[in-house]
């Protein structure tokens, strides 16, 4: 079992709707969650953070965690062709000195 | 303020040869982790560094090795490449020494090995 999963897609969404990407991680004690986004060629920017249970929002990106399904997700609304790209979803442990990452799904939004 | 920054951004090798990678850290932060990426997967963690120290190391051959400077910068080295290897490196630098995954990235260095 990976340590964190998420569907490789490609998904596509239409201008204006809303992408729904979701991750899953196997370690319990896992207490931090990040998405970042990689844009083809580019190295990973990071996006959005979240730490406890519910819904983070910031502008368009909504982060979801529910730490008891183990299920992190990431909503962005109203998408962009700008949005198009490969989204990373990452777990830190607490205490932990290491990150790891999903092996990444891509976005494709179509104008 | 300059991000993180690593060099050389692209280079090729050859089997059995030895690597280099450099990596200058965002003014003010201590933290350098060095992760690999190969096309179509996410990066894998390979060292974690903090105030010089190794703090964290991930499933790697010992072929891989890393140290940080006194002014954190940071270079990764990786000895009798293999075909393998070739990847994306990414060097990130962050703030904290724990429980942070909020990550700087780099442009990464690119390494074909022949």
């Amino acid at each position: 079992q990976k340590e964190v999963e998420q569907n490789s897609g490609p998904l596509s969404v239409p201008e204006g709707a809303i992408a729904s990407l979701n991750c899953t991680y196997s370690d319990r004690g896992s207490q931090s969650f990040f998405w970042y986004r990689q844009y083809s060629g580019k190295s990973p920017e990071l996006i959005m953070s979240i730490y406890s249970n519910g819904d983070k929002e910031d502008g368009r990106f909504t982060a979801q965690l529910n730490k008891a399904s183990q299920y992190v997700s990431l909503l962005i609304r109203d998408s962009q062709p700008s949005d198009s790209a490969t989204y990373l979803c990452a777990v830190n442990k607490g205490g932990g000195f290491k990150t790891i990452f999903g092996a990444g799904t891509r976005l494709f939004v179509k104008a | 303020d300059a991000g993180v920054t690593q060099s050389p951004t692209h280079l090729i090798k050859t089997r059995g040869q030895h690597v280099t990678l450099r990596c200058s850290p965002i003014s003010g932060h201590k933290s350098v982790s060095w992760y690999q990426q190969v096309l179509g997967q996410g990066p894998q963690f390979i060292f974690q560094y903090y105030e010089k120290e190794e703090r964290g190391r991930g499933n790697f051959p010992d072929r891989f090795s890393a140290r940080q400077f006194p002014n954190y910068s940071s270079e990764l080295n990786v000895n009798a490449l293999l075909l393998g290897d070739s990847a994306l490196y990414l060097c990130a630098s962050s703030l904290r020494a724990a429980n942070t995954g909020e990550l700087f990235f780099g442009e990464g260095s690119r390494l074909t090995v022949l």
